[in-house]
């Protein structure tokens, strides 16, 4: 069974600043996505990125890319130039291409920004 | 407006009451999912369906039911409600064609409590 596991509860980063969200996944299957979601206090999910995993090119969206590393089963978050609005909870996410309809999250992150 | 509503947005309940939390939404999507989330534990996925009348087991389908009689809607059952069910729950829809790509659109909650 595939699984998501973000190991950093809590982080925290000053404001302009860049601060990375670690994610590591373990999948048995080649070809899958994986998302970034964000959760402000209003609890609202929001899809920040997504990767393909069979796209070598980190995706990015404005001030957030990842670093997908396929044969570590890494994909971590980066942040950059961070805003007091990027305050949330983080949650990386995995979906089978062969399944689509399951979605597994990891723990999440809480990110804190300071300004 | 393109959305996913839930109702009740909170209930308080007894143990073994039986409940339903209404999900609906107005984009004529096929797919529809149900979470819990939980601190520690991020999202978990309760049951989810990919079009009327085809619904499947997510990771933690126990103690739930779900049906699918239309597009729209996509009720989640608690036949009898344990404390271990307190939770936020989320309810998720999204065209079939862009499930690949995740183009979720989640309600903005249910918070259980179970007494």
């Amino acid at each position: 069974a595939q699984t998501v596991t973000q190991s950093q509860p809590e982080m925290s980063v000053q404001e302009a600043e860049t601060v990375t969200l670690s994610c590591t996944y373990d999948t048995s299957e080649s070809d899958y996505y994986l998302f970034w979601y964000k959760q402000p206090p209003s609890r609202q999910m929001i899809l920040v990125i997504r990767q393909e995993a069979y796209k070598q090119q980190n995706a990015t969206e404005n001030r957030f890319s990842v670093n997908f590393q396929k044969a570590a089963k890494s994909f971590s978050l980066k942040i950059s130039d961070s805003q007091l609005g990027d305050a949330a909870m983080y949650f990386c996410a995995y979906r089978s291409s062969s399944n689509t309809g399951k979605l597994i999250f990891g723990q999440g992150t809480t990110l804190q920004v300071k300004p | 407006e393109a959305q996913v509503t839930q109702n009740p947005r909170y209930l308080i309940t007894v143990t073994g009451k039986k409940l339903t939390v209404t999900c609906s939404q107005n984009m004529n999507h096929e797919y529809m999912s149900w979470y819990r989330q939980d601190p520690g534990l991020g999202l978990r996925q309760i049951y989810y369906s990919m079009n009327v009348e085809v619904t499947d087991k997510g990771d933690v389908p126990e103690g739930y039911k779900v049906s699918r009689k239309e597009k729209r809607n996509f009720p989640l059952i608690l036949e009898s409600p344990s404390p271990n069910q307190t939770s936020l729950y989320f309810c998720a829809s999204s065209d079939l064609l862009a499930v690949e790509r995740d183009t979720q659109y989640f309600g903005p909650g249910t918070r259980l409590t179970v007494l």
